[in-house]
């Protein structure tokens, strides 16, 4: 019934190494998100997805790859891993290919933490 | 720099008050959205209102948006325990026609 689920839920890891985070929506829609929550509550876009095409790719380290094997996953992958990537992941999706006007829909968000 | 930046960072009040939260923003939009944050949960639309109009209602929330003052304001009326939550303001700006969201106010209710 979940609409757009994550795995896993909390990630340690230590520095250097390379790790994924899953995401899957059941919604039938059209494109995909990352963003990334800070300890401030900050939440940014990193990524988006339509149709297996990315659309948005703001300024994140080439160290960040989604991969969208079909329109219902859009996963991502980071390579040696740093300090400052702690953060909350969440994963969103929305109907349309328009972002700013398309309301969104989130995951529950994977907590990594780099040690 | 960011899109929105809501005002206050953090509301404290009494179940059955009413709670205002304020959001401005820095370009011009064609929209802005409304988002609710529960502890340690993803993000959960709310609203969203348009250029063209001033208030929009939904429930106990009532929006508002002033293009010529850049701001929206969220009104929840009636607050009960369970909207002690995050709400962030979200507007296009984030590049490519994204959206970024404002740093939230943190509203607690207490019984």
């Amino acid at each position: 019934d979940t609409a757009v689920s994550q795995t896993p839920k909390y990630l340690v890891t230590q520095m250097g190494n390379d790790k994924s985070i899953k995401c899957e929506q059941n919604l039938g829609h059209d494109t995909m998100y990352w963003y990334k929550q800070d300890s401030k509550k900050f939440l940014k876009i990193m990524f988006s997805y339509n149709n297996k095409e990315l659309i948005i790719n703001e300024t994140v380290p080439n160290r960040f790859s989604p991969k969208s094997p079909d329109k219902a996953h859009l996963n991502l992958h980071i390579n040696s891993l740093e300090l400052g990537d702690s953060a909350v992941y969440f994963c969103a999706s929305s109907q349309g290919g328009t972002p700013s006007t398309d309301t969104q829909y989130f995951g529950p968000g994977t907590r990594l933490t780099v040690l | 720099s960011q899109q929105g930046e809501e005002d206050p960072q953090a509301l404290s009040i009494q179940e059955g008050e009413n709670a205002t939260m304020n959001c401005s923003y820095k370009t011009s939009i064609n929209n802005l959205q409304w988002y609710r944050q529960n502890s340690g949960r993803g993000l959960v639309h709310l609203i969203l209102i348009r250029s063209n109009e001033r208030e929009k209602h939904s429930g106990r929330l009532r929006v508002t948006l002033d293009t010529s003052k850049k701001s929206s304001s969220l009104l929840i009326t009636a607050s009960r325990a369970a909207d002690t939550a995050s709400y962030f303001c979200a507007a296009p700006g984030g590049g490519a026609d994204g959206l970024t969201f404002g740093k939230g106010t943190h509203l607690i209710i207490q019984p």
